[in-house]
């Protein structure tokens, strides 16, 4: 069983949608949990960054964590083009020192 | 500003061949990375290397070597080249100080074909 399930897509919406990206995890060791963003050729880049359950927003982006349910979603609202890219949610255990275990993306497009 | 480079960019391989990919950052950090990214596999940690002078194996190490030169440099090197090596292939860096672990800097990626 994968330590990270993330849903592949590709995800095709609308300008000014609200999008919904999600993973799950099976490590309950799991401390920190982390969205990051790869544009089209180019090196991931991280979004946010959150330590415990709940919500934390920057902008236009909320990421959710859910530690009872091994659960983390990422909102965009107002989504833009520019929001066009894949996103891979992260996670590290407090032990393994900065190594992280990525899911493997979902594939978003956003259409003007 | 330019934070972790990486070369080359792209590189084609007859099966066999050996080739380094070389990786330096600017950033002063102590942890080095190399990831491997394939399409329904995500991101797979290769090697890792927490400080100058120490090296170790991550998630998928067979088939590669790594050598951390200096604090600044991290090279990968495939000594004889398979197909399932096809990749694109990104370092990575960061502090490893407490939330800051939480922060790697990606290269650009470097596309190998290996033929």
């Amino acid at each position: 069983q994968k330590e990270v399930e993330q849903d592949p897509g590709p995800l095709s919406v609308p300008e000014g949608a609200i999008v919904s990206l999600n993973c799950t995890y099976s490590n309950s060791a799991f401390q920190y949990f982390m969205w990051y963003r790869q544009y089209s050729r180019k090196g991931p880049e991280l979004l946010m960054y959150t330590y415990s359950s709940g919500n934390k927003e920057d902008g236009r982006f909320t990421a959710q964590v859910d530690k009872s349910s091994k659960y983390i979603s990422l909102f965009i609202r107002d989504s833009q083009p520019s929001d066009s890219a894949t996103y891979l949610c992260a996670y590290r255990r407090e032990t393994s020192g900065s190594r992280l275990t990525f899911g493997e993306g979902t594939q978003l497009t956003v259409n003007p | 500003n330019a934070g972790v480079t990486q070369t080359p960019k792209f590189q084609v391989l007859k099966t066999g061949q050996s080739m380094t990919l070389q990786c330096a950052q600017d950033m002063n950090h102590n942890s080095m990375y190399w990831y491997r990214q394939d399409p329904g596999m995500g991101l797979r940690l290769i090697y890792y290397s927490a400080s100058e002078g120490t090296t170790d194996k991550g998630e998928v190490p067979n088939g590669y070597n790594v050598s951390r030169l200096n604090k600044r440099e991290f090279s990968l090197r495939l000594e004889s080249a398979a197909p399932s090596q096809t990749s694109v292939y990104f370092c990575a860096s960061n502090k490893l100080q407490g939330t800051s672990g939480n922060t790697i800097y990606f290269g650009e990626g470097s596309w190998l074909t290996v033929v």
